[in-house]
Order: C-alpha cells, then structure tokens, then sequence
C-alpha cells in the first residue's frame, strides 16, 4: 500500500522559518511533490524532488532522502500569504501508471 | 492564456439524480485527472485518462463515470450510486502521465441533499 504522513497543523510568526515534513511509504517510487493550496482555491505545485538531495526555488526548498524515505519543505521569511495548505505527493507507478498520490495536508498559519 | 477550467464553482443537487461536472484544458496535455477532496482531507484519485479515448478507474471510482472523447475535455458523472456525493472535486491535467507535474482546475464544490 501507500501511505504519506504530514503534520496536519504548523503556526509560525512573519519573517520565520518553517519545516513541513513528509514520510513515505510507497511500492514504488519515483519523486516527491509539494503542492500549496490555499482554502477553497486549486492546488498548485511548488517543487519537485527526483533524487537525493536539496533543491531551492525563491524562498521555498525542498529536500529528500531515499533511504529515509522523507523528505521536507522549508520556507523562509514567511508571509502572511504563506498560510495555506501543504501537501506533498509521491510518484507511485500503479498498473503500468504512474500516478500521484497525496497527503492529507499540513496546514500552515502565519501570524503577524 | 492556457490553463484548466472547471463548471460550475458551485453545484447543488437532489439526491437521486445523476450530475456532471466540466472540465476542459488547452495545455495540450495528454493525461487528466479527477480527485476529490473532502474537508481536512488530501486529494483521492477518482479517474484518470493518459490518452483520449481511454480512461482507468482511480482509487475510489465507485459511483462515478468518465468520458474522454476530446483530448481537451474530460467531464465526471456522479452518479446515484455515488453514497456520500457532497465534496470538492478536483480537475488536472499534466503533460503525460509520469510528468510530475500537474495543474489544476479551480474545483466545482458539489451539495447534494
């Protein structure tokens, strides 16, 4: 089976650094999504993990270790506007498909 | 301006009957997606299709249909049979099918009661 652990709820002050981390379990594997979706709206993908290792984009980066099989968001000098919800997402070859499948979401409350 | 768009925002029905919720694309993307998300959830994957004219069950298919007759479009039936209808409903696209990668429609939020 698959299966994906988040913290459901993270708070953090503007200006402040915050980790968002995601375990794994998968029969397959082949990367790790974040995606951002803000209440009632779409989500949208920040960035996307294939091998070991960091990869920065702006003032989000996301980390991953195979062997561990975790991985992590981090954002810095949080907005207010970085209150939404994070949700990573692993690459899972089902049936001859390599589909994503998602978290249940840690939802991130910047306060001023 | 490309992108994905979904129909109605909001959607209410009665019990019983069958609705069908839009969704169009002109990325040019072969693969479409479409999950639901009830609330404090993740998103579950209900359908998909990697090419026009074919389309797979997800993980929770049961009481919903697919149609995939245009590259652009992929509209979702929920049907009847479908127990606990009322949710948030999610349309993708992603260039092929092991693109990591994937855009979202702004959702339909059905009601049925």
């Amino acid at each position: 089976g698959q299966s994906l652990e988040q913290p459901s709820e993270v708070t953090a002050v503007e200006g402040a650094i915050v980790q968002i981390n995601c375990t794994y379990q998968t029969s397959g594997f082949y990367g790790l999504s974040w995606y951002q979706q803000h209440d009632g709206g779409a989500p949208t993908f920040l960035s996307y993990n294939g091998l070991d290792g960091l990869e920065e984009t702006g003032r989000f980066s996301s980390f991953l270790s195979r062997s561990d099989s975790y991985g992590y968001l981090l954002l810095q000098e949080l907005q207010m506007k970085d209150s939404a919800s994070y949700f990573c997402a692993v690459r899972d070859r089902g049936t001859g498909f390599q589909k994503l499948v998602f978290g249940t979401g840690t939802r991130l409350l910047v306060s001023p | 301006d490309g992108g994905i768009t979904q129909s109605p925002k909001y959607l209410f029905r009665k019990e019983g009957q069958n609705v069908t919720l839009s969704c169009e694309q002109n990325l040019n993307h072969d693969a479409m997606y479409w999950y639901r998300q009830d609330p404090g959830q993740g998103l579950r994957l209900i359908y998909y299709s990697q090419i026009v004219n074919d389309f797979q069950k997800g993980d929770i298919a049961e009481g919903y249909s697919v149609s995939r007759e245009k590259k652009e479009s992929f509209p979702l039936t929920v049907t009847s049979a479908q127990k606990n209808p009322t949710a948030f409903y999610l349309c993708a696209s992603s260039l092929t099918d092991g693109s990591h990668e994937q855009y979202f429609g702004p959702g339909t939020r059905l009601t049925v009661t």
